[in-house]
C-alpha cells in the first residue's frame, strides 16, 4: 500500500518553477521521503530525499514541512525535458514502494 | 551512483515459455530489488533479492513464478515462468547507492503473445 498522497497531474509553463506536493500524514520516524521521476520509455531517476531538513541539489529543491506530514518538491525552472512522472516514496529499511505519481506535463 | 546494465531491453515471448532478465551492477551491493510496472501503471515490488540467501517476495508474488539468483554481489537475474499474456510488463531492477538514493536499471520490456 503506496503511503503518499500525490495529485494525479500538473501542469507548468517553461521557465517556470513547479511545485509537486505530496502528502504523508502516517509518516515515521525513521522514514525517509524520496523523490524520483520517470520519464517515457525509461526506469525511474533519483531526484532528491531528505529525513527532516530541507534539501537542495543540482536537480532539485525538497521542501519539508516542520511535522514531517507533507512535503514538497521544488524544481526551480521547469524545462520540456522535465515532462515526467514524479513519485514521492516513503523510505524505511530498503522498503520503497511506489504509488500512483503526478504526471508533469510542461508547457512550452 | 551505481551503474545498472539490464538485458534484454526487450523482447516477445509465446505464452508458457520463460524469460530470464539479467541485471548486472558495477559495483558491489548488498541488496537488489525486481519490481514490475504494468502498462500505464506504477511500479509494484515483486522481490527483494540478498547474496547468499533466498529472495523475500511480496505478497502476490511467487517463487515457482518469479524464481530470482543472486549468484554474487554484483548480478542477479529474474525468470518469468510460464507466461501469460498478463505477464506483459516493463521489469526492473534497482540498487541502492552509498548516497542514500536508489539506481534503477533501464527495464526490460516483455510482452507475450
Amino acid at each position: 500500500d503506496a503511503k503518499t498522497t500525490q495529485p494525479n497531474s500538473m501542469e507548468s509553463n517553461e521557465e517556470e518553477p513547479v511545485h509537486l506536493p505530496c502528502n504523508h500524514s502516517t509518516i515515521s520516524g525513521t522514514d525517509y521521503i524520496h523523490w524520483y521521476r520517470q520519464l517515457p520509455s525509461q526506469g525511474p531517476e533519483y531526484v532528491i530525499h531528505g529525513l527532516t531538513s530541507n534539501v537542495n541539489n543540482r536537480m532539485a529543491s525538497l521542501a519539508i514541512a516542520e511535522d514531517r506530514k507533507s512535503s514538497t518538491l521544488i524544481l526551480h525552472r521547469a524545462t520540456l525535458r522535465d515532462a515526467a512522472v514524479y513519485y514521492c516514496i516513503l523510505n524505511n529499511n530498503n522498503d520503497m514502494r511506489f504509488g500512483a505519481g503526478t504526471r508533469l506535463t510542461v508547457k512550452p | 551512483s551505481a551503474v545498472i546494465s539490464q538485458k534484454p531491453s526487450r523482447d516477445i515471448c509465446q505464452r508458457g515459455t520463460s524469460l530470464t532478465i539479467q541485471c548486472q551492477v558495477d559495483s558491489q551491493v548488498t541488496m537488489m530489488f525486481w519490481y514490475r510496472q504494468q502498462p500505464g501503471q506504477s511500479l509494484t515490488l515483486i522481490a527483494t533479492a540478498n547474496q547468499g540467501s533466498e529472495a523475500t517476495y511480496e505478497s502476490g508474488f511467487v517463487i515457482d513464478k518469479f524464481p530470482i539468483s543472486r549468484p554474487n554481489l554484483t548480478f542477479s537475474t529474474l525468470t518469468v515462468s510460464n507466461m501469460s499474456p498478463e505477464d506483459s510488463s516493463i521489469y526492473l531492477c534497482s540498487v541502492g547507492d552509498r548516497a542514500g538514493g536508489y539506481t534503477f536499471g533501464s527495464g526490460t520490456r516483455l510482452t507475450v503473445v
